[in-house]
């Protein structure tokens, strides 16, 4: 069964610096995807990023960045020039093949942008 | 348009009624999904659906029924609940069931049992 791991439960950062949220994940398949999902307070979750892991490349969306590293199963995120509205909880998720949509996500970590 | 909306957005009920959550997707996509989510913990999978057939079942009690009538619509019907189905009802849908797509979150209806 795979696991994914944050073990940060809750972050702050000032605005306009850059923060890093740690993701760890554990299994046994060699392609997989893994994601990045935002739930601001009482708004709807939403995609940040996603890697693909056959890719080497890490991702990149604008001020969203990640820090793949396949042997270690480590999938962190960076976001840099953090504003006010980048204040949510953050989903670290897993998606293996063949498993008919079934995601596992992590336990996620709420970040706090202060002014 | 990449929206998935959930009505009602709030609902109270007690022990004995029934009620039904809805949500509605017309991005053309063939999965939808029903999660549970507790307060400040991650969305916990019920039901997937594919091309409007039942994929998963995540063994949940009986007093939920999920119900597809077309592929733009999800429903669930919810009987005899108990105070602890107390959450937020997040409904989900992504272009099908590979592992690159993305799952796209409706706002979720708050659900409290009384």
């Amino acid at each position: 069964a795979q696991t994914v791991t944050q073990s940060q439960p809750e972050m702050s950062v000032q605005e306009a610096e850059t923060v890093t949220l740690s993701c760890t994940y554990d299994t046994s398949e060699n392609n997989y995807y893994l994601f990045w999902y935002k739930q601001p307070p009482s708004r709807q979750m939403i995609l940040v990023i996603r890697q693909e892991a056959y890719k080497q490349q890490n991702a990149t969306e604008n001020r969203f960045s990640v820090n793949f590293q396949k042997a270690a199963k480590s999938f962190s995120l960076k976001i840099s020039d953090s504003q006010l509205g980048d204040t949510a909880m953050y989903f670290c998720a897993f998606m293996k093949p063949w498993g008919a949509g079934k995601s596992t996500f992590g336990d996620g970590t709420t970040l706090t942008v202060k002014p | 348009d990449t929206e998935v909306t959930q009505t009602p957005k709030h609902l109270v009920m007690g022990m004995t009624n029934k009620k039904s959550l809805k949500c509605e997707q017309h991005m053309g996509h063939r999965a939808m999904y029903w999660y549970k989510q507790k307060a400040k913990k991650p969305p916990e999978l019920m039901f997937v659906y594919s091309y409007e057939k039942l994929s998963i079942n995540e063994s949940v009690p009986s007093r939920f029924s999920p119900e597809c009538p077309n592929s733009s619509l999800l429903n669930l019907h919810l009987h005899a609940l108990q105070p602890e189905d107390s959450a937020l009802y997040l409904c989900a849908s992504s272009q099908d069931l590979g592992i690159q797509e993305t799952q796209y979150f409706g706002p979720g209806t708050r659900l409290l049992v009384l």
